[in-house]
This record gives structure tokens, C-alpha cells and sequence, in this order.
């Protein structure tokens, strides 16, 4: 199976803030990666497919890059909504893993 | 309006069975690979299994296989997955999603989950 490891498992920014998210697998998933964004007592919401391009309706602030192994989630300019947690996700080949989630909180 | 709306989890006796349904709406269900996903209390998400459009091919993971099932109803826009043998760490939200080609298999249709909770 590929383990999907996220880093940092939590962190706390301001508003206005860059923030980056990492997410390694353990064998090259090539470009077959994913991001979702998590609110508690909410439906998870997909951010970012493909490694790269951004869903239609998402801030153009998210952004992702990455291949093989290495990938980030990027936001410019951290607004207050952006709250809750993010988990990468491959979907390389069976069984599909998310990353442990990385739990984001507005200063 | 595209949606999907859970149903079924509840608290059940370790070695029970429950069967949880997903009503989907908004969009063409029979033409949509389908996944269940769940969310153990203070873990991440974990991909369950996922069932093609016209319920051929179902993969799982590993730590459910044999003990649940994922199966569809295209007349019914009905997504369900039967779990027997349940354990403590079956305990979580189950959501199920949608995943679109569109999307690069991504799920980009999520319902609100319902909870299953596996305790004596």
C-alpha cells in the first residue's frame, strides 16, 4: 500500500499569512494526487485535483504543486474561512490513502 | 440540487451487522464510480471501498474485505454498503462520495456522513 504522510500534523497561522502543507508518498504516485478540505460537522470538500489544478469555485489563494513523491498545498493571503483540516489523497492505485490531515487554526 | 444523504449507521454490538444507505440526487448516479469513505474518531480519512457505475467492479481496502459489501441501486439512485462482523475499529463517520472522471477520480460529491459506533 502507499502511505500518504502529511506535514505538520497541525499549525496555526494569521490571517493573511502564506501557508504550506506538504504531503509524501511512499512510492511515486505520479501526478494522481489530491486535496480536500475538512470542517467539523461538514461534508469534506475537494480542493485541488491532479496535483495541480484548482476546482472550479476554489480561491484562486489554494494552489498545488508537486510529482512523484513530493506535493504541497499552498494558501495565499489565509483568510478566516480557511479554517479546519486538509488531507492529501492519492489515487495512484488500490487502495487509495489519504495523509493523515493537517489541522489548520486561525490565530 | 446535487446531493447525497447518508443513512443507517447507529451503535451496534461488536460482531454485529448494520447497513448504511446513500441517497443520491442532482446528478446522473448511474453513470458515477461511487465510494464510501470514513472518519474514525481523532483519525484522518480512510478510503473504504468503491463500486463502479454499474456495479461490476468493487475494490476495498484491506482491513474490510470479507466483512463488508458495497452494492447499488441505479433505479433507485442508491448507494449502500452492508457491514458484518463488526468491530471497535469500524467506529466512525461513513460518508459516501462521489468520484469523478472529470476530476481525475477525485470525489467531488460528499454527503454529511452518518456515524456508526461500535461498542458493547
Amino acid at each position: 500500500d502507499i502511505q500518504m504522510t502529511q506535514s505538520p500534523s497541525s499549525l496555526s497561522a494569521s490571517v493573511g499569512d502564506r501557508v504550506t502543507i506538504t504531503c509524501r508518498a511512499s512510492q511515486s504516485i505520479s501526478n494522481h494526487l489530491n486535496w480536500y478540505q475538512h470542517k467539523p460537522g461538514k461534508a469534506p470538500k475537494l480542493l485541488i485535483y491532479a496535483t495541480s489544478t484548482l476546482r472550479s469555485g476554489v480561491p484562486a489563494r489554494f494552489s498545488g504543486s508537486g510529482s512523484g513523491t513530493e506535493f504541497t498545498l499552498t494558501i495565499n493571503s489565509l483568510q478566516p474561512e480557511d479554517f479546519g483540516t486538509y488531507s492529501c489523497q492519492h489515487r495512484h492505485s488500490y487502495p487509495i490513502t489519504f495523509g493523515q490531515g493537517t489541522r489548520l487554526e486561525i490565530k | 440540487e446535487v446531493q447525497l444523504v447518508e443513512s443507517g449507521g447507529g451503535l451496534v454490538q461488536p460482531g454485529g451487522s448494520l447497513r448504511l444507505s446513500c441517497a443520491a440526487s442532482g446528478f446522473t448516479f448511474s453513470d458515477s464510480w461511487m465510494s464510501w469513505v470514513r472518519q474514525a474518531p481523532r483519525r484522518g480519512l480512510e478510503w473504504v471501498a468503491n463500486i463502479k457505475p454499474d456495479g461490476s467492479v468493487k475494490n476495498y481496502v484491506e482491513s474490510v474485505k470479507g466483512r463488508f459489501t458495497i452494492s447499488r441501486d441505479n433505479a433507485k439512485n442508491s448507494l449502500y454498503l452492508q457491514m458484518n462482523s463488526l468491530r471497535a475499529e469500524d467506529t466512525a463517520m461513513y460518508y459516501c462520495a462521489r468520484d469523478h472522471v472529470v476530476y481525475a477520480d477525485a470525489s467531488d460529491i460528499w454527503g454529511q456522513g452518518t456515524m456508526v459506533a461500535v461498542s458493547s
